[in-house]
C-alpha cells in the first residue's frame, strides 16, 4: 500500500510570505505528528495529532506555526510570515495508535521549506 | 527533559568490516527506541523498533540492543556494504508520544 505522503517536496518562498505544508498519512493511521530537520539541530517534534485533535503541540516554536488534521486522514501545517530561520525540512510521520502504543512511526519523504 | 546523544558524528569503514553505532538516552522512562535509516535527500525509513520490555531485535544483518537502565542502545552491522552508507538515527518514545531523535551517525562504507 501507499507510504507517507507529502507536497510540494520542495518549496522557495521569499521571508513574510506565508505557506501551506501537506502531509497524507497511511490510511487508517490514527496518529500523525510533524517534526523539522534542521541543520546542526537535527530532528524537532513539532505536533502531534491523535485523530483530528492535537493533544501535543508543544514542539511548535512560535505562533506562525500551526497545524490540522481533518477527517482523521490529510493534515496541513501552516507558517505564517516565514523567516529564515524556518528554513528546514519539514517531515510528516503517521502511526497506527499513537498515544503510549508501541507502534512504529511511517515518515514521509519531507518538504524542503527555503525562505529567502 | 530527554536528550539522546550519538557520538561519534560520522564514521567510515572499509566494505565487509562489522561495526557497532552507538546511542545513548539521559531519560530511562522509555516506550520504544527506534533507529532509522536516512539516505541524502530522503525520508527516514524504520529499521529495527524495540520495545522497552525487550534487550534486542534482529532483521537480516541488523542487531540493535537495548539496556533502558544505564540508557544505552547499539545498532550492530554484520558485513557491511557499500549500499549501508547513509545517515542512522536514534530515536526514543516517552509517554508524550513524540519521538527524540539524536543527531546521527552518518556512515561510509568503502569499496
Amino acid at each position: 500500500g501507499a507510504g507517507v505522503s507529502q507536497s510540494p517536496s520542495n518549496k522557495v518562498t521569499e521571508k513574510g510570505k506565508d505557506v501551506e505544508l501537506r502531509c497524507d498519512p497511511i490510511s487508517g493511521h490514527t496518529a500523525l505528528y510533524w517534526y523539522r530537520q534542521s541543520l546542526g539541530q537535527g530532528l524537532e517534534f513539532l505536533i502531534y495529532f491523535q485523530g483530528n485533535s492535537a493533544p501535543d503541540k508543544s514542539g511548535l516554536p512560535s505562533d506562525r506555526f500551526s497545524a490540522e488534521r481533518t477527517g482523521g486522514s490529510v493534515s496541513t501545517l501552516t507558517i505564517q510570515r516565514t523567516q529564515q530561520e524556518d528554513s528546514a525540512v519539514y517531515l510528516c510521520a503517521s502511526s497506527s495508535v499513537g498515544g503510549s502504543g508501541l507502534d512504529t512511526q511511517y515518515f514521509g519523504p519531507g518538504t524542503r521549506l527555503t525562505v529567502l | 527533559k530527554q536528550e539522546v546523544t550519538q557520538i561519534p558524528a560520522a564514521l567510515s569503514v572499509p566494505e565487509g568490516e562489522n561495526l557497532v553505532l552507538n546511542c545513548s538516552f539521559t531519560d530511562s522512562a522509555i516506550y520504544n527506541l527506534q533507529w532509522f535509516r536516512q539516505d541524502p535527500g530522503k525520508g527516514l525509513t524504520s529499521l529495527l523498533l524495540i520495545q522497552s520490555s525487550q534487550r534486542e531485535q534482529t532483521s537480516g544483518r541488523l542487531n540493535a540492543s537495548l539496556d533502558k537502565s544505564s540508557g544505552r542502545s547499539t545498532l550492530y552491522i554484520a558485513a557491511s556494504q557499500p549500499g549501508d552508507s547513509a545517515t542512522y538515527l536514534c530515536a526514543v518514545k516517552g509517554a508524550n508520544s513524540k519521538l527524540t531523535f539524536g543527531k546521527g551517525i552518518t556512515l561510509s562504507v568503502r569499496p
